[in-house]
């Protein structure tokens, strides 16, 4: 079974934190990827990365950064934490272009 | 530019009736397409996936979609539903790119009436 593991299912966070979110595949894919979802407007994708130290800007990157330092761990970097990104964060992996993503069990976020 | 269209924000059908679930994508080649499904509070599960082949394609949990070039739909359907399949349920568009996006409708929620 593919596994992808999202460090936390629930985080609390104020205003102007630097937040981190992290995901960590066992699978060796290639290409890892993070999302938010909100009610309405399905799945926006942040970020995502097809090889260590390699990231492209997805639809919606500002306010984001990211970090791919290893092959199976590809984390999220809210620099300076604002109520308008609270939101459900989805991790996904692809083995490799055009195959299916996985996704883990997201953690939603919630910026005070 | 590439797009996915779940016309039904949320749907409710009794136990045991069929379900169709519409979905129509914008693409100009041949498109790599799937479903998903979300329970509540949980990430998103591959239902099917339609690469090439035969048109009707059949899914894990009994789910099977139809694949309609003419059409550009791609509608997920289920015989007789179970009160299990209460979820949100998402079509995606796989894009051809360096990096292999994957564009994701809007979804459609399913409830189950008893």
């Amino acid at each position: 079974d593919v596994k992808v593991t999202q460090s936390s299912r629930y985080l609390v966070k104020r205003t102007g934190e630097k937040v981190f979110l992290e995901c960590v595949q066992d699978m060796d894919h290639e290409n890892m990827f993070w999302y938010r979802q909100d009610p309405g407007l399905g799945l926006r994708l942040i970020y995502f990365s097809y090889d260590v130290k390699m990231k492209e800007k997805g639809d919606i990157p500002e306010g984001y950064s990211v970090s791919r330092e290893k092959k199976e761990r590809f984390s999220l970097i809210l620099e300076s934490a604002s109520t308008n990104q609270t939101s459900m964060y989805l991790c996904a992996i692809q083995k490799v272009d055009n195959q299916p993503q996985h996704f883990g069990d997201g953690t939603r976020l919630s910026i005070l | 530019a590439q797009s996915v269209t779940q016309p039904d924000i949320h749907i409710t059908v009794s136990e045991g009736a069929s379900l169709e679930l519409r979905c129509n994508y914008s693409y100009g080649a041949t498109p790599y397409l799937f479903w998903y499904v979300q329970s509540p509070g949980q990430g998103l599960q591959l239902l099917l996936k339609y690469f090439s082949g035969d048109t009707l394609v059949q899914g894990i949990k009994g789910f099977e979609a139809e694949f309609k070039r003419s059409q550009s739909s791609f509608n997920l359907r289920k015989p007789s539903v179970h009160w299990s399949d209460a979820a949100e349920y998402f079509c995606a568009v796989g894009v051809y790119s360096s990096a292999s996006k994957i564009i994701f409708g809007s979804g459609t929620r399913l409830s189950i009436r008893p």
